[in-house]
């Protein structure tokens, strides 16, 4: 049973970057869509995007949710089983549960973290 | 992208069905069978309980079921029980090879 757990921050200053990880266990990080999902306070969830990890290499296939393309970035680190999220000029509203969790075969979320917090404030 | 659009609150007295929307477009919803839907329990993650408009996972209850027509999916629960109070979110595969979520719908059983 794969296991995700999310680690980083929990308190971003506004226009700064926000920057998490997520370590997956029990299984390859390999050929899996890997994404990170927000919910703020009170709200739904917001898909943020995805990484696809290809075989052993520290690369792969991205896809951002429109939104907040042009302030994110996903990386993988296969020899670590992580992934990574980083959020440049965050501003109050990107306050939020941030979640990672694994997508079989572009059908739905099977794995989820336990979710992290993140405020922005300074 | 826009969000889905989900009822922000249902309610039901236990032993009843009830059945919640969630309306996209034909960029999402109408064009694949890749709708989900996810239960989260207050203070914990997500979790699926229907995926590809209409099948379950492993350990999902069969009173949980789910159905698409056009651009709007539908989820019911029946013979509603006490555990069953929670929060209940739609998602779509889109045109754009993206995700979408729904805004989230509430069920309060009476």
């Amino acid at each position: 049973q794969v296991q995700l757990q999310e680690s980083g921050p929990g308190l971003v200053k506004p226009s700064e970057t926000l920057s998490l990880t997520c370590t997956v266990s029990g299984g390859s990080i390999s050929s899996y869509y890997w994404n990170w999902i927000r919910q703020p306070p009170g709200k739904g969830l917001e898909w943020i995007g995805y990484i696809y990890s290809i075989g052993s290499y520290n690369s792969g296939n991205t896809n951002y949710n429109p939104s907040l393309r042009s302030r994110v970035t996903m990386s993988v680190d296969t020899s670590k089983n992580q992934f990574s999220l980083k959020m440049r000029s965050v501003t109050a509203a990107d306050t939020a549960v941030y979640y990672c969790a694994r997508d079989v075969d572009r059908k739905r979320f099977d794995s989820w973290g336990q979710g992290t917090p993140v405020t922005v404030s300074s | 992208q826009s969000g889905l659009t989900q009822p922000a609150s249902v309610s039901g007295s236990p032993g009843q069905s009830i059945t919640i929307s969630c309306t996209g477009t034909s960029n999402d919803v109408g064009i694949y069978n890749l709708v989900s839907w996810y239960q989260q329990h207050p203070g914990k993650a997500p979790k699926v309980i229907i995926y590809e408009v209409g099948k379950r996972p492993s350990g999902a209850s069969d009173r949980f079921s789910g159905s698409k027509s056009g651009n709007t999916a539908s989820l019911t629960i029946s013979g509603l029980q006490a555990e069953d109070e929670s929060d209940y979110h739609c998602c779509s595969y889109t045109r754009s090879g993206t995700w979408v979520f729904g805004g989230g719908t509430r069920v309060t059983v009476l």
